[in-house]
């Protein structure tokens, strides 16, 4: 299984909502990603898990939350969005950190109102 | 701080071309160099991945160059297809950074 699955593959949520998206790899990578697209724009890292420990974190606004449950799952967690967070974000996978390839999943279209 | 552009931004090619987008970066301390191609609104594909002791790795129609001293990548295309349509982005790996993405190349293949 060389998939990374997200879901929702869609969510609208108004800006006072909490919610989450959700990140699950079963290829026995440890290093796990969260990124941020705007359209036409290429992905902005926001943060990177190793080994289930936060490794990096870029200077991301605390209305985002990660949290890394366990090896093969990653969850980012939405409080208090403003509409500028309408983008794609993507989570992606890796075997070590940085230095393997990445497996990307779909994506999760999050549109906030 | 790594830089990664991309030329050209845009690209339209009849089908059956082939042809070749460029990648530039500042800081040559990489660990690898990855290009990717995604689909509107959609995740990210690895197309190839070459670590920095590489020089080139090929996939069926595709191959992708390295050369570290110079801070340039290719990647080369063979007689492109309609499917082969999308942005391609170029990412570094390594150093401080983390990893950097290009802008990408918007390709378009006319039928």
């Amino acid at each position: 299984d060389t998939e990374v699955t997200q879901t929702p593959k869609h969510l609208v949520m108004g800006m006072t909502n909490k919610k989450s998206l959700k990140c699950e790899q079963h290829m026995g990578h440890r290093a796990m990603y969260w990124y941020k697209q705007k359209a036409k724009k290429p992905p902005e890292l926001m943060f990177v898990y190793s080994y289930e420990k936060l490794s990096i974190n870029e200077s991301v606004p605390s209305r985002f939350s990660p949290e890394c449950p366990n090896s093969s799952l990653l969850n980012l967690h939405l409080h208090a969005l403003q509409p500028e967070d309408s983008a794609l974000y993507l989570c992606a996978s890796s075997q070590g950190f940085l230095d393997y390839e990445q497996y990307f999943g779909p994506g999760t279209r999050l549109t906030v109102t | 701080k790594q830089e990664v552009t991309q030329i050209p931004a845009a690209l339209s090619v009849p089908e059956g071309e082939n042809l070749v987008l460029n990648c530039s970066f500042t800081d040559s301390a990489i660990y690898n160099l990855q290009w990717f191609r995604q689909d509107p609104g959609k995740g990210l594909t690895s197309l190839l991945l070459i670590q920095s002791s590489q020089r080139e790795q090929t996939s069926g129609r595709l191959n992708a160059s390295l050369d570290k001293s110079s801070g340039r990548s290719t990647l080369y295309i063979a007689a492109s297809q309609p499917g082969d349509s999308a942005t391609y982005l170029c990412v570094v790996g390594g150093g401080a950074d983390g990893l950097t993405f290009g802008k990408g190349t918007h390709l378009i293949i006319q039928p």
